[in-house]
């Protein structure tokens, strides 16, 4: 099946710091990669939808100068959380589906703690 | 737009017990739906969707869910709980010309009792 890896699973830094979390799918192109960030005991959020060469989309309330995406090809998209500050410490998961398909494939996610 | 209920936060069985978790939606295109499972600090495992054809859908696990129009329902069933499915459960909805994009209900806990 399609497998999605992301790393780290967890990081922990200082406020101010930026972090940068990777996704990969590792046996398929993913034309379209998903960033959702999730609290305990919440349900998942998206942040933003991004395709293969093209910039992010963000969804409304996403700041995309603070979430940055890139997809710089069909198997890595990264996400680079800057000046982190402790509100944005959350569970980050990735997914990615490919053309034609409806179906999304998830990462393991990655935990954020910012001190 | 699409949007997505799940009743009830909390669903607790006994082994051995029938599971129904319940999701109801709403959408303005012919809906996708899923059901993912999580367990704690992972992603997201498809149980099973459904898009066109058949509305009783079949899963791993011994799940299925039958999408009902009629009642804008897409509930998750599973005759005979075990301890291991105890878990978070999300039902989502897409549909086509939606870019891929899930909309994902608030989620059920599920508990197993032994």
């Amino acid at each position: 099946g399609a497998v999605v890896s992301q790393h780290p699973s967890w990081v922990i830094c200082k406020s101010g710091t930026s972090v940068k979390i990777e996704c990969r799918s590792l046996d398929f192109q993913a034309t379209t990669m998903f960033w959702y960030r999730q609290f305990p005991k919440q349900s998942l959020m998206l942040m933003a939808t991004s395709n293969e060469g093209s910039k992010a989309t963000y969804e409304q309330g996403v700041e995309k100068d603070k979430f940055l995406i890139n997809h710089a090809s069909l198997t890595l998209s990264t996400l680079t959380v800057t000046s982190a500050h402790p509100e944005d410490s959350s569970f980050y998961i990735c997914s990615a589906s490919f053309e034609g398909d409806n179906e999304q494939f998830f990462g393991p996610g990655t935990r954020l703690t910012v001190l | 737009a699409q949007s997505v209920t799940q009743l009830g936060s909390h669903v607790s069985v006994s082994e051995g017990a029938l599971v129904l978790l319940r999701c109801n939606y709403s959408s303005s295109v012919p809906p996708y739906l899923f059901w993912y499972v999580q367990y704690p600090n992972q992603g997201l495992q498809l149980l099973l969707k459904y898009t066109t054809g058949a509305t009783l859908v079949k899963g791993i696990n011994g799940f299925e869910a039958e999408f009902k129009k009629s009642e804008t329902s897409f509930h998750l069933t599973k005759p005979s709980a075990h301890m291991s499915d105890a878990a978070e459960y999300f039902c989502a909805v897409s549909g086509p010309n939606q870019g891929g994009k899930l909309i994902f209900g608030q989620g059920t806990e599920l508990s197993v009792k032994p």
